[in-house]
Parts: C-alpha cells; sequence; structure tokens
C-alpha cells in the first residue's frame, strides 16, 4: 500500500517560514492535499491539488510537489499556525485516500 | 453556507455495532456533484480515511477496513450514516464526516465538527 511519510514535528518562531514535507514514491505525479488540525476543531482544507489554496486560507500558505516530496509552506508564521498538519492523496490503483502521519507545527 | 453534523452514540460496547449519521444543510446530496466521506482519528494518532458515499449508493472504502464497513446515503433527509461492526477498543475514535470534491484526485473540501466514540464495556 502506498504509504506518506511526514516528519512529527517542525519548530518555528513567529515570523519565520516553516516547512513541512510529505514524501512518497513518485508523489509529484499525484495531486496532494493539506490539512490544518488545530485541537478541539475540525480538520481544515489549507492546499488542493498540491499548490491551491480554498478561498478564506491566507496567502502565507503555499504547496509545491515534485519528485518523492511534497511540501507545504507557512511564510511569516504566526500563532495562529501552530496545529498538526497532514498531507493527503488518491492512490488511484486502489481507489484509496492516504494520509500522512502528520506533522505537529510548533510555534515557539 | 454548507455544514455538516455528526451524530450517534458516544459509547459502544466492544463486539458490537457502531452507527454515526451525518446530516448536511446548505447542499443536496442527490444534486451535488460530490461525494460524501468519514474519517477518524484515535487518540494520539492521524487522521485515517473511511469510506466515500456518491447520491446513487457508490461506495469506496478503506481496504483495512472494508469487511466491517457500510455507508448508506438517505438522500431524502439529506444524510448518509457510517455502520462499522464488531468494534473493539481500537475502534475509539473521533469521526468525521465530510464533503468529498472529486475534481483532480479527492480530498475533503468540508469537515464536520467530528464526534468522540469511545469504544468500552
Amino acid at each position: 500500500s502506498y504509504v506518506l511519510a511526514q516528519p512529527p514535528s517542525v519548530s518555528v518562531t513567529p515570523g519565520q517560514t516553516a516547512f513541512i514535507s510529505c514524501g512518497g514514491d513518485n508523489i509529484g505525479s499525484k495531486s496532494v492535499h493539506w490539512y490544518q488540525r488545530k485541537p478541539g476543531q475540525a480538520p481544515v482544507l489549507v492546499i488542493y491539488n498540491d499548490g491551491d489554496r480554498p478561498s478564506g486560507i491566507p496567502e502565507r500558505f503555499s504547496g509545491s510537489n515534485s519528485g518523492n516530496r511534497a511540501s507545504l509552506t507557512i511564510s511569516r508564521v504566526e500563532a495562529g499556525d501552530e496545529a498538526d498538519y497532514y498531507c493527503q492523496v488518491l492512490e488511484t490503483r486502489s481507489d484509496q485516500m492516504i494520509f500522512g502521519g502528520g506533522t505537529k507545527l510548533t510555534v515557539l | 453556507q454548507v455544514r455538516l453534523q455528526e451524530s450517534g452514540p458516544g459509547l459502544v460496547k466492544p463486539s458490537e455495532t457502531l452507527s454515526l449519521t451525518c446530516s448536511v444543510s446548505g447542499d443536496s446530496i442527490s444534486t451535488s456533484p460530490h461525494y460524501w466521506g468519514w474519517i477518524r482519528q484515535s487518540p494520539g494518532k492521524g487522521l485515517e480515511w473511511i469510506g466515500n458515499i456518491y447520491s446513487s449508493g457508490n461506495t469506496y472504502y478503506s481496504v483495512s477496513l472494508k469487511s466491517r464497513v457500510t455507508i448508506l446515503v438517505d438522500t431524502s433527509k439529506n444524510q448518509f450514516s457510517l455502520k462499522l461492526t464488531s468494534v473493539t477498543a481500537a475502534d475509539t475514535a473521533e469521526y468525521f464526516c465530510a464533503r468529498t470534491s472529486i475534481a483532480a484526485d479527492w480530498h475533503f473540501d468540508l469537515w464536520g465538527r467530528g464526534t468522540l466514540v469511545t469504544v468500552s464495556s
């Protein structure tokens, strides 16, 4: 089965840029989506189709995808960005929706 | 504004069947181009996809749960439901329903707030 690998944690100070990776075999051939999950709240889609932002998501959130790695970039990080972030793809061969293990973003 | 709301028992006994319903407002399941899905998150773990359903009743299930899962749709009530049989403590989780966009690979563009289900005697 297809596996997505994310670092368990990423830490940044306010105003810096956070990079969260999502690794998978030839993930560049798939569309990658990213979700933000804050404690006690429903997950929120922050990036879809590698780099598109849903309405209401700040431009500080961006995404890229190539080769065996996709990335979520959060520029000018704010305290409110502290959350767990999950990447997700569709494994088309088996019609399975796959999530990465999640990355906890800590804003120091 | 589209909203999804999960409902169902918060406590289920081991070996019994977990049943949840997702009520959709602001969008019509019968005419929407979207699929509708269930996802869960066990304590301390990540998100796990359970399955999706279309208004026609067409379904896709996680291979790891397929033998125990049934997702149904009731377009007259604008609801869809989840049944998970033979539950164990490992099925204790927060369960979310979500709207699934199928444009350019599937993703969940709108989520319910989630409901916690504990499996315990």
